[in-house]
């Protein structure tokens, strides 16, 4: 069964870097791309950016190009998203997921990450 | 901020036949890349509705199906079901951003 478990909320201050996980299972890691989506308290989704964890080939929306920095570590099953300077726009629900191979939509999504960030 | 866009909100009673549209442009849906869709449930995670425009994962209920046409997708839900209150997104890619795009999603209420 394919699942993708995501690290627990966070409650950070504005200038403070954070990284978030999303640990995979039940397929292999490395031949699916996954990928990031932001939505903002009662708005939509937002696609942020997707890696391929076979060669770290990453792409991201222009929207978040420069502000956060994406990434995969085939030796723990896990993908990352990374903030070095945490605004309060920041503050959002985080999903990872899955994309099925050589597509361009997310078949299997994470639990969501909750990020506050508030001074 | 969405190039997808969507109605805020439709409505029916159970039973009834709703549809939601997804306007694009000639740098999305108008491409050949497919349309695909999500439901997201209150207090839950999207969920994977419709893939390449028409096509059903397994499990998802024949209730639901979706077309692709021009610049605009859609999708339908007929014999409307309480438990298909949810928001609904669309999503493409979009060749002038060189990346995905979502709809601005639309929140559908079982009256």
């Amino acid at each position: 069964e394919v699942q993708l478990v995501q690290s627990g909320a966070e409650v950070k201050k504005p200038g403070e870097s954070l990284t978030i996980s999303c640990k995979a299972s039940g397929y292999h890691f490395g031949t699916y791309w996954i990928g990031w989506v932001r939505q903002l308290p009662g708005k939509g989704l937002e696609w942020v950016g997707i890696t391929n964890p076979s060669d770290s080939d990453t792409r991201y929306s222009p929207s978040f190009q420069g502000q956060v920095t994406i990434s995969a570590d085939r030796s723990s099953n896990t993908a990352f998203m990374q903030w070095d300077f945490l605004q309060a726009s920041d503050t959002a629900m985080y999903y990872c997921a899955r994309l099925p191979y050589l597509r361009d939509f997310f078949d299997y999504w994470g639990q969501g990450t909750l990020v506050t960030v508030s001074s | 901020q969405s190039v997808l866009t969507q109605p805020p909100s439709v409505s029916g009673a159970p039973g009834q036949r709703v549809t939601i549209s997804c306007t694009g442009t000639s740098s999305n849906i108008g491409t050949t890349y497919d349309v695909h869709w999500y439901q997201q449930l209150p207090g839950s995670a999207p969920k994977l509705l419709i893939y390449g425009n028409t096509n059903r994962p397994s499990g998802v209920p024949d209730r639901f199906s979706a077309s692709k046409s021009g610049t605009s997708a859609s999708l339908a839900i007929t014999g409307l079901r309480v438990e298909d209150e949810a928001d609904y997104f669309c999503q493409c890619f979009d060749i002038s951003l060189t990346a995905s795009v979502f709809g601005t999603g639309t929140k559908v209420t079982v009256l």
